[in-house]
């Protein structure tokens, strides 16, 4: 059950998309379509941003998307925005029926 | 609104137990599965442990597997986390988190529990 593998930090400028990985094995990331996003202000609850891969609950920006290739998903943010400079996680169900989350990502807004 | 209210951490020393709840609100417990989910002070999540809707499928971290159990009650739209044996990288803050087939689509505000003699 190791952690799923993100940066430890991605950047960007007001305006300019971002890409966060998330690699992991067969047994998890790549053996299924049940990755997801979330983002976590300080102090707070994290919150879903991108289910089943690609999918985007109601009232998340259009500005978030998911996708996959392969043992690695990728969630990316379009438009940059200074609201945007929090942490990210992915999340993947395995094999074993359990769940794993990747290491975690800080956005930065330059 | 769904809610979900998490209680029972609190200080605690080594090697002793702690019972964790959490109440829900909100949704139809009784057709959703569970989980609790932890984060160490400063560090990155953690999926701890997760129970199906009917506490026919449970499933644990390997790193809590043997000390920790979870159960529910449906009929009190509660979810609970015996953890026994705790150690001081049990530290963290520890939420419940709603399954929705797969992901976790909403999340308490966590309980803390804090292992140190």
């Amino acid at each position: 059950q190791s952690a799923l593998t993100q940066p430890a930090s991605v950047s960007g400028s007001p305006g300019q998309s971002i890409t966060i990985s998330c690699t992991g094995t067969s047994s998890d990331v790549g053996g299924y379509n049940y990755v997801s996003w979330y983002q976590q202000h300080p102090g707070k609850a994290p919150k879903l941003m991108i289910y089943d891969v690609s999918n985007r609950p109601s009232g998340v920006s259009n500005r978030f998307s998911g996708s996959k290739s392969g043992n690695t998903a990728s969630l990316t943010i379009s438009g940059l925005q200074a609201e945007d400079e929090v942490d990210y996680y992915c999340s993947s169900y395995t094999s074993s029926s359990t769940r794993v989350f990747g290491t975690g990502t800080k956005v930065t807004v330059l | 609104e769904v809610q979900l209210v998490e209680s029972g951490g609190g200080l605690v020393q080594p090697g002793r137990s702690l019972r964790l709840s959490c109440v829900a609100s909100g949704f139809t417990f009784d057709e959703c599965a569970m989980h609790w989910v932890r984060q160490a002070p400063g560090k990155g999540l953690e999926w701890v442990s997760g129970i199906s809707w009917n506490s026919g499928s449970i499933g644990y971290a390997d790193s809590v597997k043997g000390r920790f159990t979870i159960s529910r009650d449906n009929a009190k739209n509660s979810l609970y986390l015996q953890m026994n044996s705790l150690r001081a990288e049990d530290t963290a803050l520890y939420y419940c988190a709603k399954d929705n087939g797969h992901n976790f689509d909403y999340w308490g505000q966590g309980t803390l529990v804090t292992v140190s003699s």
